[in-house]
């Protein structure tokens, strides 16, 4: 597609169920990225694909979070056993490998 | 590992005028990328402009350039003629060109908070 798409753009769960976000990155870019943005805050790096593969999982903040990305292209970022903290938006990111990175919308993740 | 300031939370300009938003940054490394995106409340990241480490000459884009001073590590957004569709989140971003895993890590400030006044 022409730009980075995330799904849902909006997701209110409750807590302790798992989520599944969806990043469909620009075609042909081999690079993806899952950034958290919690609420007054800068952006937190979580995890890097080059391809399929995730050399860079040094964000991840506990072992409730996972991703997975197939085909070298689309990727789902999941939360299982969700809390309150993980409440923030998560964008999802493209580039070429060294070049200029490019932003989703983001997934707006409500935990109540 | 790198780090990236923003000093200014707020910043707020009227329609027309002009503003400049300031960002430091620390690093050992003597080439690398910077950027500011634009961050709407529609909350999409936006590319604004981008300068290589290696170019002494200042980016621009249109209404929008860069003073970049590489020996002071300093690198602020000028905007010209600001219109009120430039009220958004800034934020100033370091792109490494040493990779970790393959990861060219990206390493953003907190952002700048811009309000222009009508």
């Amino acid at each position: 597609g022409a730009g980075v798409s995330q799904s849902p753009s909006n997701k209110v769960t409750e807590k302790g169920k798992d989520v599944e976000l969806r990043c469909d990155p620009i075609s042909g870019h081999t690079a993806l990225y899952w950034y958290r943005q919690s609420l007054g805050q800068g952006l937190e790096f979580l995890i890097y694909f080059q391809g399929n593969s995730a050399p860079d999982k040094s964000g991840l903040p506990s072992d409730r979070f996972s991703a997975e990305r197939t085909g070298g292209s689309v990727s789902t970022l999941t939360i299982q056993r969700t809390q309150q903290e993980d409440s923030a938006v998560y964008l999802c990111a493209s580039s070429l490998v060294s070049n200029t990175i490019y932003f989703g919308e983001g997934s707006w993740l409500t935990v109540v | 590992a790198q780090t990236v300031t923003q000093s200014q939370p707020e910043m707020s300009v009227q329609e027309a005028e002009t503003v400049t938003l300031s960002c430091t940054y620390d690093t050992s490394e003597s080439d690398y990328y910077l950027f500011w995106y634009k961050q709407p409340p529609s909350r999409q990241m936006i590319l604004v402009i981008r300068q290589e480490a290696y170019k002494q000459q200042n980016a621009t884009e249109n209404r929008f350039s860069v003073n970049f001073q590489k020996a002071a590590k300093s690198f602020s957004l000028k905007i010209s003629d600001s219109q009120l569709g430039d009220a958004a989140m800034y934020f100033c971003a370091y792109r490494t060109l040493i990779s970790v895993g393959s990861n060219y890590k990206l390493t953003f400030g907190k952002g700048t908070l811009l309000t222009v006044n009508p």
